[in-house]
């Protein structure tokens, strides 16, 4: 089936130990978001991809990258994760950036920061 | 900014019964998602939205572009509906960005 996959889980590290989270997509979507959500939050858009094109929100902190070496595969990079960037990682694709296409979440990974 | 209210926030139903969940926003949007978000993370699009009513099975969402509001229904509610229901709005035309509600947590008892 048709789907986004997001590796790992769940994943733990250290403070300031970089981690890289993963995003596949088997869609082909142009559009890729990763979003971080802590407890009891909304969603927050951290960046996205429309195709190779990467766009950042202006309040992602510096410490979170993002690579896309090609159109199924997205990846997330912490360089140094704090105790406050403990959270659920949620990956999405969408055929477009539109206001009504649909976007396709993953299952999110939890990461968990000691 | 959009503002985008969800109500309730908390929401206990036995198994069988209607409920309804509310989502209000502050400024015109050009569509409207309802998402369900089960317990292990994974979020699902359950409608989008940008007039009048949609249904699926057991759902039914509805939105009134003029007074901002729009409304989930689900009929003969099952434990299998407990989930935190998200709505998340877009704004006007060439935006992509969601603005998300809060959630309303639905814990359904049999």
């Amino acid at each position: 089936d048709a789907m986004v996959i997001q590796n790992p889980r769940y994943q733990v590290t250290q403070f300031g130990k970089p981690v890289t989270l993963s995003c596949s997509q088997t869609l082909n979507h142009n559009v890729m978001y990763w979003y971080q959500q802590k407890s009891s939050q909304a969603p927050k858009l951290l960046f996205h991809y429309y195709d190779k094109d990467f766009n950042n929100e202006a309040d992602t902190p510096d410490n979170f990258q993002s690579r896309r070496p090609n159109t199924s595969f997205c990846f997330l990079d912490i360089r140094s994760p704090g105790l406050g960037d403990a959270a659920m990682y949620l990956c999405a694709t969408a055929l477009a950036r539109n206001p009504t296409d649909t976007q396709y979440f993953g299952p999110g990974t939890r990461l968990t920061v000691l | 900014k959009n503002e985008v209210e969800q109500s309730p926030q908390n929401l206990t139903a036995q198994e069988g019964e209607f409920i309804t969940i509310n989502c209000s926003y502050s400024v015109g949007i050009s569509a409207l998602h309802w998402l369900q978000q089960h317990p292990g993370g994974g979020i699902v699009s359950l409608f989008m939205l940008s007039s009048g009513k949609k249904k699926h099975g057991r759902l039914i969402a509805t939105i009134n572009i003029q007074e901002k509001h729009s409304s989930l229904h689900i009929t003969a509610s099952h434990p299998r509906d407990s989930a935190v229901y998200i709505c998340a709005v877009a704004p006007g035309a060439g935006s992509y960005q969601l603005t998300f509600g809060k959630g309303t947590k639905l814990s359904v008892i049999p």
